[in-house]
């Protein structure tokens, strides 16, 4: 079958740094997307890795590992507004025609971050 | 240049009614996947419209529907609502670009509940 697994809730400390990760197992592997969805909002993108390595951004960096089917957003310098749900969602190669396959979703990691 | 628009943002049916959620992508977008957002299940994938043809469908009963008009923009119905389809619906659009990462905008939401 095809899952997503993240942790379900992390705090962390203002200031910190956090890594938040996620494993996969889907028939097939097109891309890693990371997106930050604020409560009572919608989903803003964040990051995409499509070939192992690290992708930094500022504050936000996320890695891929295809061979292990891993990757992990980290978070650095936390900010009380970083305080959020945090999506992981794979595009599945197996899906129909097109480049704009299924992406599987996982349930999200809601971040607490305090003071 | 304006975002993903969805309309209503709340709303509240009975069981046994309908509704209609209408969702205008950003411009220049011709895709548009509908998504079911609920705490215990996640994002879940209903469909996705391309040049107002149905590319993708997941896992969700008939009574799940959608549309896509000439102008790109998108409608998702329910016909007999039941309890369980109390959930934010979510509508994201995308560029369909063949190479590269296909973000996908997502709009603000249409919160639907069904009492």
């Amino acid at each position: 079958g095809q899952n997503i697994d993240q942790p379900t809730e992390m705090t962390a400390t203002e200031g910190a740094i956090v890594q938040i990760n996620c494993t996969y197992q889907t028939s097939g592997f097109n891309g890693l997307f990371w997106y930050q969805q604020h409560a009572g909002e919608a989903p803003t993108f964040l990051s995409y890795n499509v070939l192992d390595g690290l992708e930094e951004k500022g504050r936000f960096s996320s890695f891929l590992s295809r061979s292990k089917g891993y990757s992990y957003l980290l978070l650095k310098e936390l900010q009380m507004k970083d305080s959020a749900s945090y999506l992981c969602a794979v595009r599945d190669a197996a899906s129909n025609a097109g480049n704009n396959r299924k992406l599987i979703w996982g349930l999200g990691t809601s971040l607490a971050v305090n003071p | 240049k304006a975002g993903v628009t969805q309309t209503p943002r709340y709303l509240i049916k009975t069981r046994g009614q309908q509704v209609t959620l209408s969702c205008s992508p950003i411009s220049g977008h011709r895709s548009v996947s509908w998504y079911q957002q609920t705490p215990g299940q996640g994002l879940q994938f209903l469909f996705e419209y391309f040049s107002e043809t149905q590319r993708n469908k997941g896992n969700f009963p008939g009574r799940f529907s959608g549309r896509q008009f000439s102008n790109s923009r998108s409608e998702m119905n329910v016909s007999t609502l039941e309890l369980g389809d109390s959930a934010l619906y979510l509508c994201a659009s995308g560029k369909d670009s063949h190479s590269g990462a296909n973000v996908l905008t997502f709009g603000a939401g249409s919160r639907l509940t069904v009492l």
